[in-house]
């Protein structure tokens, strides 16, 4: 079946230094949706790509679906200690309602 | 609005009580998600429910887990009986739309003693 994969599992960077994160499916997306988990909180959507090769922007954050819709990237410029928390990538199954999480990429910002 | 509301915050239980998590989704949002979050597998979802109607429920672990949607404004999440390794977060998430973002609650953290 479908699998959403991302990497890496877990990221440690120094405030001001840049952190990608990666998100993989098997199979065409029809849409990627990007989601921040906060230490003890809950997942708050970020944004949705769905456009080959789409790009957005978000302040620090770039946001890119690949040409295939089978890759998808979040890179942070110059990340400070408020980006800490967990990134998740989420994809749609069969059909636009039941969408798939990625593991995750857990984003740590040493000060 | 207030978000989605989910009840109780904490719940601790022993092994073989039945537990019953409770969501309450936001206003005019047609799609209800129930998913369970682990450090081992992630976050899982469970089932989910359009119109009040569940059109998935394969991510169900087993016969001990069920959930209702009676109205559009409430949702329940049963696990009886509970065990040991029911233990972890549960997030109720709701949406307007197929496809659009999902608002997630602020999760009910289960644990079965």
């Amino acid at each position: 079946g479908q699998q959403v994969m991302q990497i890496p599992q877990y990221q440690h960077v120094q405030e001001g230094e840049d952190f990608t994160t990666y998100c993989n499916s098997s199979t065409t997306l029809s849409n990627i949706q990007w989601y921040k988990q906060r230490p003890g909180g809950h997942p708050v959507f970020l944004i949705q790509l769905v456009k080959s090769g789409e790009v957005k922007k978000q302040k620090r954050l770039t946001f890119q679906f690949g040409e295939a819709k089978k890759n998808s990237s979040l890179h942070i410029t110059a990340t400070q200690t408020t980006d800490v928390g967990t990134y998740f990538c989420a994809g749609p199954r069969y059909n636009f309602n039941k969408f798939y999480f990625g593991s995750g990429t857990k984003l740590n910002v040493k000060p | 609005d207030a978000g989605v509301i989910q009840s109780p915050r904490h719940e601790v239980t022993e092994m073989g009580q039945e537990v019953t998590l409770r969501c309450k989704p936001i206003s005019g949002h047609n799609s209800l998600f129930w998913y369970r979050q682990t450090m081992m597998r992630g976050l899982e979802l469970l089932i989910y429910f359009n119109n009040n109607v569940p059109i998935d429920d394969s991510g169900m672990p087993e016969d001990r887990f069920s959930a209702k949607m009676p109205n559009a404004s409430f949702s329940t999440l049963k696990i009886q009986p509970s065990e040991p390794r029911d233990s972890a977060v549960y997030f109720c998430a709701s949406s307007s739309q197929g496809g659009n973002e999902q608002f997630f609650g602020p999760g009910t953290r289960l644990t079965v003693l």
